[in-house]
């Protein structure tokens, strides 16, 4: 079963602009953890937040953690015609010994209109 | 450092045949998972490696499913009898466990179309 829910499913927006992506999880995590994926392609890392952290840059990259309320934000800036992708948010449950046992949720899907 | 590598990349087969999927892993990452995705849907987890161990497996693994890692190296994914319902792409990923917070590298998955 999934452990969170990206919001929102889909996202459209210009060249340029910024880009917001809501996942929420439900269980207490020892990390989170961005992927990107294009169609029909495997995943790519982006970031990992640890619990401990509340936010965390790379590039263009934004990525908030507010473990109270189980729920992290992917701020993608400036946002290029390439960002058009699925964005993944995935949970490596407390508890689980650290098995890198990732949960995904469904997904964003981004368009960026050029 | 080449990434995850899987292959073949695409298969099509028909309904009860079988089928195996590799996986070489980032060299030296002692941890290796594979994940199955359908489409529209996050991947879901199916097993996972220790270096040659099998330490856990989804219950989404029937028993027409069967993983192995012989020399904590590459590790192959066998689908025995398949259905239609196995039709999907199947990730394998890996990472260097260092006991806090292991970043997983994904490769770019095998397609199973079960005709």
């Amino acid at each position: 079963s999934q452990q969170g829910e990206e919001d929102p499913q889909a996202l459209s927006i210009q060249e340029g602009e910024n880009a917001t992506m809501n996942c929420s999880y439900k269980t207490s995590i020892n990390n989170l953890q961005w992927y990107r994926q294009n169609s029909g392609r495997g995943l790519v890392h982006l970031i990992l937040i640890r619990s401990n952290e509340r936010e965390k840059h790379s590039g263009r990259l934004r990525v908030t953690l507010d473990t109270s309320k189980k729920s992290s934000s992917l701020l993608i800036t400036a946002s290029r015609a390439a960002d058009t992708a699925s964005y993944f948010c995935a949970t490596d449950a407390r508890g689980s010994s650290n098995t890198g046992k990732l949960i995904f949720g469904q997904g964003t899907t981004l368009q960026v209109k050029p | 450092d080449t990434g995850v590598s899987q292959n073949p990349r695409h298969k099509i087969t028909k309904r009860g045949q079988n089928v195996t999927f590799r996986c070489d892993p980032i060299s030296e990452h002692n941890r290796l998972y594979w994940y199955r995705q359908t489409l529209g849907q996050g991947p879901e987890f199916l097993t996972y490696f220790q270096n040659e161990a099998q330490l856990e497996k989804s219950r989404l693994l029937s028993d027409r499913f069967s993983a192995e890692r012989p020399k904590g190296s590459f590790s192959t994914l066998e689908i025995q009898r398949t259905e239609q319902g196995d039709s999907a792409m199947y990730l394998c990923a890996s990472s260097l466990f260092s006991g806090s917070g292991n970043t997983i590298y994904f490769g770019e998955g095998s397609w199973l179309t079960v005709v």
